[in-house]
Protein backbone atom coordinates (compact mmCIF):
# COMPACT_ATOMS: atom_id res chain seq x y z
CA UNK A 1 0.00 0.00 0.00
CA UNK A 2 1.16 3.48 -1.11
CA UNK A 3 2.64 5.11 1.93
CA UNK A 4 1.92 9.49 2.30
CA UNK A 5 2.97 11.05 5.29
CA UNK A 6 1.52 14.63 6.53
CA UNK A 7 3.11 16.40 8.82
CA UNK A 8 1.79 17.78 11.64
CA UNK A 9 -1.10 15.92 12.23
CA UNK A 10 -2.40 19.33 14.07
CA UNK A 11 -1.07 23.03 14.18
CA UNK A 12 -2.90 26.24 15.79
CA UNK A 13 -1.80 29.19 14.49
CA UNK A 14 -2.58 32.75 14.76
CA UNK A 15 -4.29 35.32 12.52
CA UNK A 16 -2.00 36.86 9.71
CA UNK A 17 0.72 34.18 10.80
CA UNK A 18 2.64 31.89 8.05
CA UNK A 19 1.50 28.36 7.77
CA UNK A 20 3.59 25.51 5.92
CA UNK A 21 1.82 21.99 5.64
CA UNK A 22 4.09 18.92 4.46
CA UNK A 23 3.52 15.99 2.59
CA UNK A 24 5.69 13.13 1.37
CA UNK A 25 5.39 10.39 -0.56
CA UNK A 26 7.89 7.59 -0.47
CA UNK A 27 6.32 5.50 -3.98
CA UNK A 28 7.54 7.56 -6.56
CA UNK A 29 4.32 8.70 -7.85
CA UNK A 30 3.84 11.71 -10.28
CA UNK A 31 0.71 13.27 -9.27
CA UNK A 32 0.26 14.82 -5.53
CA UNK A 33 -2.76 16.80 -4.32
CA UNK A 34 -3.94 18.65 -1.77
CA UNK A 35 -7.63 19.34 -0.20
CA UNK A 36 -9.44 20.51 2.49
CA UNK A 37 -12.72 19.15 4.11
CA UNK A 38 -14.88 21.14 5.83
CA UNK A 39 -17.34 19.77 8.54
CA UNK A 40 -20.26 17.96 6.89
CA UNK A 41 -18.26 18.29 3.17
CA UNK A 42 -16.54 16.53 0.14
CA UNK A 43 -12.99 17.44 -0.39
CA UNK A 44 -12.27 20.46 -2.02
CA UNK A 45 -8.79 20.59 -4.27
CA UNK A 46 -7.14 23.49 -3.44
CA UNK A 47 -3.72 23.21 -5.37
CA UNK A 48 -1.99 19.74 -7.01
CA UNK A 49 1.35 18.87 -8.72
CA UNK A 50 2.13 16.71 -12.24
CA UNK A 51 5.78 16.39 -11.05
CA UNK A 52 8.73 18.06 -9.28
CA UNK A 53 8.76 21.30 -10.18
CA UNK A 54 5.07 21.65 -11.35
CA UNK A 55 2.33 23.00 -9.06
CA UNK A 56 -1.48 23.47 -10.58
CA UNK A 57 -4.60 25.61 -9.31
CA UNK A 58 -7.06 23.70 -8.15
CA UNK A 59 -11.04 24.79 -7.06
CA UNK A 60 -9.70 26.96 -4.06
CA UNK A 61 -6.64 28.22 -4.23
CA UNK A 62 -7.14 31.10 -3.17
CA UNK A 63 -5.19 32.19 -0.09
CA UNK A 64 -3.13 29.03 -0.66
CA UNK A 65 0.46 28.66 -2.69
CA UNK A 66 2.30 25.32 -2.97
CA UNK A 67 5.47 24.04 -3.61
CA UNK A 68 6.85 20.67 -5.28
CA UNK A 69 10.60 20.51 -4.86
CA UNK A 70 11.15 16.76 -5.31
CA UNK A 71 9.14 14.27 -6.65
CA UNK A 72 8.39 13.06 -2.86
CA UNK A 73 7.99 16.26 -1.30
CA UNK A 74 4.79 18.60 -1.74
CA UNK A 75 3.98 21.64 0.57
CA UNK A 76 1.03 23.85 0.85
CA UNK A 77 1.80 27.57 2.35
CA UNK A 78 -0.50 29.91 3.80
CA UNK A 79 1.69 32.91 3.64
CA UNK A 80 -1.30 35.04 5.77
CA UNK A 81 -3.63 32.55 7.44
CA UNK A 82 -7.21 33.10 8.54
CA UNK A 83 -9.91 32.41 10.30
CA UNK A 84 -11.58 30.64 6.93
CA UNK A 85 -8.67 28.52 6.50
CA UNK A 86 -9.54 26.57 9.50
CA UNK A 87 -10.11 22.97 8.16
CA UNK A 88 -9.01 19.41 7.84
CA UNK A 89 -6.24 19.24 5.14
CA UNK A 90 -5.11 15.99 2.91
CA UNK A 91 -2.47 15.67 0.57
CA UNK A 92 -3.05 12.86 -1.81
CA UNK A 93 -0.88 11.27 -4.16
CA UNK A 94 -1.52 9.43 -7.35
CA UNK A 95 -0.12 6.89 -9.86
CA UNK A 96 0.34 7.30 -13.34
CA UNK A 97 -2.56 8.32 -16.35
CA UNK A 98 -3.05 4.82 -16.96
CA UNK A 99 -3.77 3.58 -12.79
CA UNK A 100 -5.54 6.90 -11.51
CA UNK A 101 -5.86 5.68 -8.09
CA UNK A 102 -5.37 7.67 -5.31
CA UNK A 103 -3.68 7.30 -1.38
CA UNK A 104 -4.54 9.90 1.02
CA UNK A 105 -2.27 10.98 3.97
CA UNK A 106 -4.08 10.92 7.72
CA UNK A 107 -4.94 14.27 7.36
CA UNK A 108 -3.64 17.88 8.83
CA UNK A 109 -6.42 19.57 11.29
CA UNK A 110 -5.65 23.15 11.16
CA UNK A 111 -6.79 25.64 13.89
CA UNK A 112 -6.08 29.53 12.38
CA UNK A 113 -7.79 31.64 15.95
CA UNK B 1 -22.24 23.52 -10.57
CA UNK B 2 -21.89 20.90 -8.44
CA UNK B 3 -20.43 17.69 -10.56
CA UNK B 4 -20.34 14.97 -8.43
CA UNK B 5 -24.18 14.09 -6.82
CA UNK B 6 -24.21 11.55 -3.92
CA UNK B 7 -27.27 9.75 -2.48
CA UNK B 8 -28.34 9.39 -0.09
CA UNK B 9 -26.84 12.24 2.21
CA UNK B 10 -27.45 9.75 5.00
CA UNK B 11 -28.19 6.04 5.37
CA UNK B 12 -29.08 4.14 8.19
CA UNK B 13 -29.21 0.03 8.07
CA UNK B 14 -29.50 -2.93 10.60
CA UNK B 15 -26.81 -5.60 10.49
CA UNK B 16 -27.32 -7.86 8.07
CA UNK B 17 -29.51 -6.04 5.43
CA UNK B 18 -27.86 -5.07 1.97
CA UNK B 19 -28.11 -1.50 0.80
CA UNK B 20 -26.26 1.11 -2.39
CA UNK B 21 -25.05 3.91 -3.00
CA UNK B 22 -25.08 5.78 -5.53
CA UNK B 23 -23.04 8.66 -7.38
CA UNK B 24 -24.47 10.72 -10.77
CA UNK B 25 -22.08 12.77 -12.60
CA UNK B 26 -23.43 15.69 -14.60
CA UNK B 27 -20.95 15.35 -17.09
CA UNK B 28 -19.18 12.51 -18.35
CA UNK B 29 -16.29 11.22 -16.16
CA UNK B 30 -13.19 8.84 -17.03
CA UNK B 31 -13.00 6.94 -14.13
CA UNK B 32 -14.44 6.84 -10.57
CA UNK B 33 -13.12 5.86 -6.79
CA UNK B 34 -14.96 5.12 -3.88
CA UNK B 35 -13.65 5.70 -0.51
CA UNK B 36 -15.01 5.28 3.18
CA UNK B 37 -13.76 8.01 5.79
CA UNK B 38 -13.73 6.19 8.89
CA UNK B 39 -14.43 7.88 12.78
CA UNK B 40 -10.46 8.83 12.82
CA UNK B 41 -10.87 11.23 9.61
CA UNK B 42 -9.06 8.83 7.84
CA UNK B 43 -9.48 7.95 3.99
CA UNK B 44 -9.84 4.28 3.13
CA UNK B 45 -9.46 3.41 -0.67
CA UNK B 46 -12.34 0.96 -1.56
CA UNK B 47 -12.65 0.71 -5.18
CA UNK B 48 -11.00 2.38 -8.46
CA UNK B 49 -12.65 1.77 -11.76
CA UNK B 50 -12.51 2.85 -15.17
CA UNK B 51 -15.12 0.42 -16.04
CA UNK B 52 -17.42 -2.24 -15.47
CA UNK B 53 -17.61 -3.86 -11.91
CA UNK B 54 -15.18 -4.60 -8.95
CA UNK B 55 -16.00 -6.60 -5.83
CA UNK B 56 -13.86 -6.62 -2.26
CA UNK B 57 -16.18 -9.19 -0.08
CA UNK B 58 -19.27 -7.61 1.33
CA UNK B 59 -18.74 -4.61 -1.60
CA UNK B 60 -19.37 -4.22 -4.74
CA UNK B 61 -18.98 -1.26 -7.11
CA UNK B 62 -20.00 -0.37 -10.26
CA UNK B 63 -19.77 1.97 -12.87
CA UNK B 64 -21.87 2.58 -16.35
CA UNK B 65 -19.90 1.91 -18.95
CA UNK B 66 -21.90 3.03 -21.70
CA UNK B 67 -22.38 6.83 -20.59
CA UNK B 68 -20.14 6.78 -18.10
CA UNK B 69 -22.92 9.05 -15.92
CA UNK B 70 -23.24 7.02 -12.33
CA UNK B 71 -21.48 4.74 -10.33
CA UNK B 72 -22.80 2.27 -7.43
CA UNK B 73 -21.62 1.11 -4.30
CA UNK B 74 -23.42 -1.68 -3.14
CA UNK B 75 -23.02 -3.17 0.92
CA UNK B 76 -24.31 -6.84 1.30
CA UNK B 77 -25.13 -8.00 4.77
CA UNK B 78 -24.00 -4.71 6.94
CA UNK B 79 -21.69 -4.99 9.65
CA UNK B 80 -21.54 -2.50 12.57
CA UNK B 81 -17.60 -1.71 10.92
CA UNK B 82 -19.24 -0.62 7.98
CA UNK B 83 -20.37 2.42 9.57
CA UNK B 84 -18.97 5.75 8.00
CA UNK B 85 -18.87 8.31 5.49
CA UNK B 86 -18.61 6.56 1.67
CA UNK B 87 -16.98 9.07 -0.84
CA UNK B 88 -17.26 8.57 -4.22
CA UNK B 89 -14.37 10.58 -6.41
CA UNK B 90 -14.70 11.15 -10.01
CA UNK B 91 -12.37 12.25 -12.87
CA UNK B 92 -13.28 14.07 -16.15
CA UNK B 93 -11.41 12.93 -19.37
CA UNK B 94 -7.95 14.74 -19.80
CA UNK B 95 -8.13 15.99 -16.19
CA UNK B 96 -6.02 14.78 -13.32
CA UNK B 97 -8.30 16.15 -10.83
CA UNK B 98 -10.23 14.13 -8.90
CA UNK B 99 -13.93 15.66 -8.32
CA UNK B 100 -15.56 14.78 -4.76
CA UNK B 101 -18.71 13.95 -4.03
CA UNK B 102 -20.71 15.14 -0.54
CA UNK B 103 -20.62 11.73 1.17
CA UNK B 104 -23.21 9.26 2.39
CA UNK B 105 -22.60 8.97 6.18
CA UNK B 106 -24.17 5.50 6.87
CA UNK B 107 -24.50 4.21 10.48
CA UNK B 108 -24.71 0.49 10.53
CA UNK B 109 -26.60 -0.76 13.81
CA UNK B 110 -27.62 -4.08 15.80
Amino acid sequence: EAAVTQSPRNKVAVTGGKVTLSCNQTNNHNNMYWYRQDTGHGLRLIHYSYGAGSTEKGDIPDGYKASRPSQENFSLILELATPSQTSVYFCASGETISNERLFFGHGTKLSVL
Amino acid sequence: GDQVEQSPSALSLHEGTDSALRCNFTTTMRSVQWFRQNSRGSLISLFYLASGTKENGRLKSAFDSKERRYSTLHIRDAQLEDSGTYFCAARQGGSAKLIFGEGTKLTVSS
